[in-house]
């Protein structure tokens, strides 16, 4: 049982927007901590891909956006392409554990 | 360019020990935040351990008095040893670089390939 929870797949097709939801408790997400996202391609090491609840590092593309609100927080890609199809996964503190903490992991099908 | 290696995985019996090294480039390990993870056969990421720049060291409570992290800052390698391993620590274990956010808030921002550590018998 992670933490923060997210759907443990979701599909999309091309030209259609996809949203991937974190939700956490108010001892993670709605204590104000940051969610940060990930990208796991199959058999290969993750790579961030969100930073700081929205912000996208250098070569990530516009496609992918992120937002928190209260305890949840979303990752949205908009016009998924078949390169994205992965496992993306979320990842905040919790101060009641007192350490970092990932969501469960959501699988991606592009249709 | 960052570049994070990990080696030393392997398959050890349970209740055996094992120690896993990332060989980091491109930047000084003692100068950050550095961290395991591990990911189960088929299943999410696990933070497990974090060493900071200053040397205080946390873990997370499966791993508490089992696994002990450290750093070599003259071969800017840092390690990570695993005793008293159980079925249940089979894993892939990368090591990531923390940084920080604008607020403060710690994110990890390379991962090496991961070392694959199976556990039995």
């Amino acid at each position: 049982q992670s933490v923060l929870t997210q759907p443990p797949s979701l599909s999309g097709a091309p030209g259609q927007r996809v949203t991937i939801s974190c939700t956490g408790s108010s001892s993670s997400t709605g204590a104000g901590y940051d969610v940060h996202w990930y990208q796991q391609l199959p058999r290969t090491a993750p790579k961030l891909l969100i930073y700081g609840n929205s912000n996208r590092p250098s070569g990530v593309p516009e496609r992918f956006s992120g937002s928190k609100s209260g305890t949840s927080a979303s990752l949205t890609i908009t016009g998924p392409q078949p390169e994205d199809e992965a496992d993306y996964y979320c990842q905040s503190y919790d101060t009641s554990l007192g350490y970092w903490v990932f969501g469960g992991g959501t699988k991606l099908t592009v249709l | 360019e960052v570049q994070l290696v990990e080696s030393g995985g392997g398959l050890v019996q349970p209740g055996g020990s094992l120690r896993l090294s990332c060989a980091a480039s491109g930047f000084t390990v003692n100068n950050n935040y550095m961290s395991w993870v591990r990911q189960a056969p088929g299943k999410g990421l696990e933070w497990v351990s974090i060493i900071y720049s200053g040397g205080d060291t946390y873990y997370a409570d499966s791993v508490k008095v089992k696994f002990t992290i450290s750093r070599d800052n003259s071969k800017n390698t840092l390690y990570l040893q695993m005793n008293s391993l159980r079925v249940e620590d089979t894993a892939v274990y990368y090591c990531a670089r923390a940084r920080r956010d604008v607020n403060n808030q710690y994110f990890f921002d390379y991962w090496g390939q991961g070392t694959l550590v199976t556990v039995s018998s």
